[in-house]
């Protein structure tokens, strides 16, 4: 069965400190999807990556990094010098398998609330 | 473009009552879905659709109906609403169908079923 854990239920830290998010799959799948998506106080998702189960290199996008290790099945997430802005909760997911190709149907994690304090 | 629309943002209703909450996206997307959104559990597939005309259940379907008769609308019928369906509501679109692209999600309709 494919299924994404975030074990980390709520994360507090202080404007300007380093975080990271974890985020481990399972799946039995080759070929597969991982996102991460957020969700700000007001509501709405936001897409902030999409990496491909045959590209493990580690991608960096301004404060935001991510850490995709298939060896662990892990997809960690780091956000550097983190802001207010960043409160939010950050959500995995991993596609849906099917008759041996990835979907868009996606299976998510339970999210982790990230509250950073001014 | 206003990307993926819902409507409403919220409703109240009570136990066996019906109703439809709304999605649309202008983007030509082929994909379709809709995702209920719970405490503690993440968001989860209710339907899904790969064109007009084609829906197939998610992880969740009992309760809900879906249809697909144009690429722009995917509307989710709730048949008789009970309080476990109290939930926020989040339609999703992707352009293809075939592959796990991002998805775009609309702003989302929050549900409670007294």
């Amino acid at each position: 069965a494919q299924k994404v854990t975030q074990a980390q239920t709520e994360i507090s830290v202080v404007e300007k400190e380093d975080v990271t998010l974890d985020c481990v799959y399972e799946t039995r799948d080759t070929t597969y999807y991982l996102f991460w998506y957020k969700q700000p106080p007001s509501g709405e998702l936001v897409f902030l990556i999409r990496r491909n189960s045959f590209d493990e290199q580690n991608e960096i996008s301004g404060r935001y990094s991510w850490n995709f290790q298939k060896s662990t099945s892990s997809f960690n997430f780091t956000i550097t010098a983190s802001q207010v802005v960043d409160s939010a909760v950050y959500f995995c997911a991993l596609s849906e398998a099917e008759y041996g190709g990835a979907t868009n149907k996606l299976i998510f994690g339970t999210g982790t609330l990230l509250a950073v304090q001014p | 473009n206003a990307g993926v629309t819902q409507t409403p943002k919220f409703q109240v209703l009570k136990t066996g009552q019906s109703m439809t909450l709304q999605c649309a996206q202008d983007m030509n997307h082929e994909y379709m879905s809709w995702y209920r959104q719970d405490p503690g559990m993440g968001l989860r597939l209710i339907h899904y659709s790969v064109g007009a005309g084609i829906t197939d259940q998610g992880e969740v379907p009992n309760g809900y109906n879906v249809s697909r008769s144009t690429t722009e609308d995917f509307p989710l019928r709730l048949l008789s609403a009970a309080p476990s369906q109290t939930s926020v509501y989040f339609c999703a679109s992707s352009y293809s169908k075939t592959l796990a692209n991002e998805q775009f999600f609309g702003p989302g309709t929050r549900l409670t079923v007294l």
